[in-house]
């Protein structure tokens, strides 16, 4: 079964220090893309990273990367030097290769955690 | 001015009412999206249109009806939902079938109540 786990419903963190989000994936697809999203309260979901199944180096986006971890089947986002305006809900996400070459629409999605930095 | 806008942002309507949600997007994308998101629950996705014919229905009851009469326009019609329909429903766009991860961008959503 194609599945994502977040099992941090909710973390805290002090402003200016790093948190890790943990998220572990499952499928048996060999070819498959791992994506972060963020969901301030305003509802839109932000497209902060992604890391690629094959990709040999773990991705990196300005304060965000992705402790990429392949065979735990694991990928965490790392926040480095936390700011207020992280505080919101992460979502992490999986896709899957479909039937037909190009097929990369359909994403599997976690139930998301929500960060809320302290000042 | 956003790449995906959605209107209206909050709607509430009874159960034997009819209206519509509407997406538009701007960044020149070939693919749009319906998810819904409800508490407690993943992401789910709805439909998938991709160059204007839909290509992906996931079991969503006929209370529900999508519409896209062009790439960058996109509809959902509502008549005679339910309670449980109450949600928020976020439309996304991406370029389908381009690069390999190719993300999808996000409207802010419109927060529905049936009552």
């Amino acid at each position: 079964a194609q599945k994502i786990t977040q099992t941090q419903p909710g973390m805290f963190v002090q402003e200016k220090e790093a948190v890790t989000l943990d998220c572990t994936y499952d499928t048996s697809d060999q070819s498959y893309g791992l994506f972060w999203y963020k969901q301030p309260s305003s509802g839109e979901m932000i497209f902060l990273i992604y890391q690629g199944s094959y990709d040999e180096q773990n991705a990196t986006e300005g304060r965000y990367s992705l402790n990429f971890q392949k065979a735990r089947k694991s990928a965490n986002l790392v926040i480095s030097a936390s700011q207020l305006g992280d505080s919101a809900m992460y979502f992490c996400a999986m896709r899957v290769s479909g039937e037909a070459a190009g097929n990369n629409r359909k994403l599997i999605w976690g139930l998301g955690t929500s960060l809320a930095v302290n000042p | 001015e956003t790449g995906v806008t959605q209107t209206p942002r909050h709607l509430v309507m009874g159960m034997t009412n009819k209206k519509s949600l509407k997406c538009e997007q701007h960044l020149g994308h070939n693919a749009m999206y319906w998810y819904k998101q409800s508490a407690k629950k993943p992401l789910e996705l709805m439909f998938v249109y991709s160059l204007e014919e839909r290509v992906e229905n996931n079991s969503v009851p006929s209370r529900f009806s999508p519409e896209c009469p062009n790439s960058s326009h996109l509809f959902l019609h509502l008549h005679t939902l339910q309670p449980e329909d109450s949600a928020l429903y976020l439309c996304a766009s991406s370029q389908y079938g381009d690069r390999g991860h190719a993300e999808a961008f996000f409207g802010q959503g419109t927060r529905l109540t049936v009552v």
